[in-house]
């Protein structure tokens, strides 16, 4: 299975500022999913980022609040603009094994904390 | 529209006990996939297995058995002996083959397993 690194693992941000995300995956994938865990919750999907076109966003989550970029078949990045301590969750990102309905496998997680 | 249902929100049970975890869903698609994944407290996801829907032959991986039943629409993994190293959130997704976004699971709300020494 790829092998995904995030970084950061782990950050403590201030209120108001933003940060940005990366993951890089070992080998070509068409498509990389972001998801949010808020604390003591279930994962949920903020995005989907396909090499060379927009990210495509889920109901609650909106561009300028997590800009995404994609730049490569084997990397990506999601910012978390103007951080509240709502946002304090663990983001994570993904890549399906294959074709559809093959596994998501995902990175470590980067765990935010705003203050 | 899916939904995965992880009814038992914590679980505690004692070292070599067995123990069931429930995952009840619901689709309009026929065919869709499920899966179950594991998170030890360290965090990292770990993929346990996945079933299609037209596979409901029962699993058994070592310790590790699952339940598909499409007349139930329930997918119940079952962990036989359990260890102390068992212990984690485990979560049960799904995938629809019609959904817009290819590969994108929906999870349910996990069930907290805790295995006592």
């Amino acid at each position: 299975s790829a092998v995904i690194s995030q970084k950061p693992s782990r950050d403590i941000c201030q209120r108001g500022t933003s940060l940005t995300i990366q993951c890089q995956v070992d080998s070509q994938v068409t498509m990389m999913f972001w998801y949010r865990q808020q604390p003591g919750q279930s994962l949920t999907l903020i995005a989907t980022a396909n090499q060379g076109s927009e990210a495509t966003y889920e109901s609650g989550f909106v561009i300028d609040k997590f800009p995404i970029s994609r730049p490569n078949l084997t990397f990506s990045t999601l910012t978390v603009s103007n951080m509240s301590p709502e946002d304090s969750s663990i983001y994570l990102c993904s890549v399906a094994a294959g074709v559809r309905g093959s596994p998501l496998h995902f990175g470590n997680g980067t765990r935010l904390t705003v203050t | 529209a899916q939904k995965v249902t992880q009814a038992q929100t914590e679980i505690s049970v004692v070292e070599k006990e067995d123990v069931t975890l429930d995952c009840v869903y619901e689709t309009r698609d026929t065919t869709y996939y499920l899966f179950w994944y594991k998170q030890p407290p360290s965090g990292e996801l770990v993929f346990l297995i996945r079933r299609n829907s037209f596979d409901e032959q029962n699993e058994i991986s070592g310790r590790y058995s699952w339940n598909f039943q499409k007349s139930t629409s329930s997918f119940n993994f079952t962990i036989t002996a359990s260890q102390v190293v068992d212990s984690a959130v485990y979560f049960c997704a799904l995938s629809e083959a019609q959904q817009t976004g290819a590969n994108n699971l929906f999870f349910g709300t996990g069930t907290r397993l805790t295995v006592i020494p």
